[in-house]
């Protein structure tokens, strides 16, 4: 199994400001995803940041408004810039260990607001 | 990715059967249906996983007919906890999880 940490674990922001979210894993892992969930909706994947290449992103998600990085197998951060009151969701960090393993684990979200 | 459709809310008693079941007429042959359940305030948790006829563990059981077209996650005995929102996933190799709608099971006493 994997445990995940994600800092804050909410935030109230400005809009026009950017908030940054931490996702640190108790093991090394290959896969990561970074998804949202707007209030009452299902989740929305945004990208798949596996370490060693570039973030991969969903149609509707672009890297100026989403940048990730990943700089080694147990921590990745997501960037939401240019804040605006339509980004007010809660964003999750996922694991999948591969493999045999194909379970899919989860932050307990980051819940954003802005003002 | 096969697109998944699940009822979007069901109402039942505690100590009632819950069947939910889950549409993916277009799976796949390397996809495998997976359950997610999520409270509020938590990220998606685990239930059970399977790829065809019948898959069981300690908290639910999984039915998936011969045609793979559909699944039915059944649940025993439910209680006030199992108050969540139930995710059907058609899990593809690239281990990428789109979810769908969900249900959302509301539990009553």
């Amino acid at each position: 199994s994997a445990v995940i940490s994600q800092k804050p674990s909410r935030d109230i922001c400005q809009r026009g400001t950017s908030l940054t979210i931490q996702c640190q894993v108790d093991s090394q892992v290959t896969m990561m995803f970074w998804y949202r969930q707007q209030p009452g909706q299902s989740l929305t994947l945004i990208a798949t940041a596996n370490q060693g290449s570039e973030a991969t992103y969903e149609s509707g998600f672009v890297i100026d408004k989403f940048p990730i990085s990943r700089p080694n197998l147990t921590f990745s951060t997501l960037t939401v810039s240019n804040l605006s009151p339509e980004d007010s969701s809660i964003y999750l960090c996922s694991v999948v260990l591969g493999g045999r393993n194909t379970e899919a684990f989860f932050g307990q979200g980051t819940r954003l607001t802005v003002v | 990715l096969a697109k998944t459709t699940q009822p979007i809310s069901m109402d039942s008693y505690e100590g009632q059967e819950v069947n939910i079941t889950c549409s993916h007429n277009n799976i796949a042959t390397n996809d495998y249906i997976t359950w997610y359940q999520q409270f509020p305030s938590q990220g998606p948790r685990f239930i059970i996983q399977g790829y065809k006829t019948k898959v069981t563990n300690e908290v639910a059981s999984l039915f998936i007919p011969a045609d793979r077209k559909s699944s039915t996650l059944s649940l025993p005995r439910v209680s006030l906890s199992d108050t969540a929102v139930y995710y059907c996933l058609a899990l593809s190799g690239t281990y990428k999880y789109i979810f769908g709608t969900g249900t959302r099971l509301k539990v009553l006493a």
